[in-house]
């Protein structure tokens, strides 16, 4: 079984550039969590979907991030206009209802100068 | 709010010792409690996970128990090896689902 896929594994860009990471999860898993990790710290979630349907955006800023799961499968989260504090590690979860532990994938290293 | 406390590291030992990281938690209601491990350029892997109080999680020697009296879930391995050093976060799983973890303790095996 593939895992959680994720791409790019590795992103620099300057500050006010935007920026896109791709997640795509295990096969049949209906959950997809997008998480933000800082260094040191451990993972925060940003915004989780069921299906096509954002269930909880809470922690995402709303102002410069957004995300889409347009089908219900993979999934892309944008930031516009990156700022220097957004450089972290953002990983891609994903679960389903019969097992109901999150598979992580490996991640995109983002780092903004 | 919910939250998870955990040793600080990074945390150093020689093959074959005895390892103990430790983790505390605050929460409401009875969380799901979890270990995950994060290898080097990988993602976390959910390494042991318990329910309900006093269930005892294990997976490769790692052993947690989850203690309610104490709002702990310490992780213990007999005897560690190189192939452990690696990053380890301890976690709670919230009724809502949300995951809150600790931030981390890096270990260190010398051989």
């Amino acid at each position: 079984e593939a895992g959680v896929v994720q791409s790019p594994r590795y992103k620099i860009i300057e500050k006010k550039q935007p920026v896109a990471f791709w997640c795509n999860p295990i096969s049949g898993h209906n959950t997809l969590y997008w998480y933000r990790q800082n260094l040191g710290q451990g993972p925060e979630l940003l915004i989780r979907y069921e299906n096509e349907e954002a269930v909880d955006d809470s922690q995402l800023p709303k102002d410069r991030f957004s995300a889409e799961r347009l089908k219900g499968v993979d999934s892309t989260l944008k930031i516009q206009p990156a700022e220097l504090g957004d450089s972290a590690v953002y990983l891609c979860a994903s679960s389903s209802p019969r097992v109901y532990e999150q598979y992580f994938g490996p991640g995109t290293r983002l780092t903004v100068t | 709010g919910d939250s998870v406390t955990q040793m600080e590291g990074p945390v150093t030992l020689s093959e074959e010792a005895f390892l103990t990281i430790n983790c505390t938690y605050t929460a409401t209601g009875y969380p799901s409690l979890f270990w995950y491990v994060q290898y080097p350029g990988e993602g976390l892997q959910l390494l042991l996970k318990a329910t309900k109080a006093d269930d005892k999680g294990s997976n490769k020697g790692f052993e947690a128990t989850y203690r309610k009296e104490t709002t702990s879930f310490h992780l213990e391995k007999g005897s560690v090896q190189v192939s452990d050093s690696a990053v380890y976060f301890c976690a709670l799983r919230r009724r809502d689902d949300k995951i809150i973890f600790g931030k981390g303790t890096r270990l260190h095996i010398l051989p």
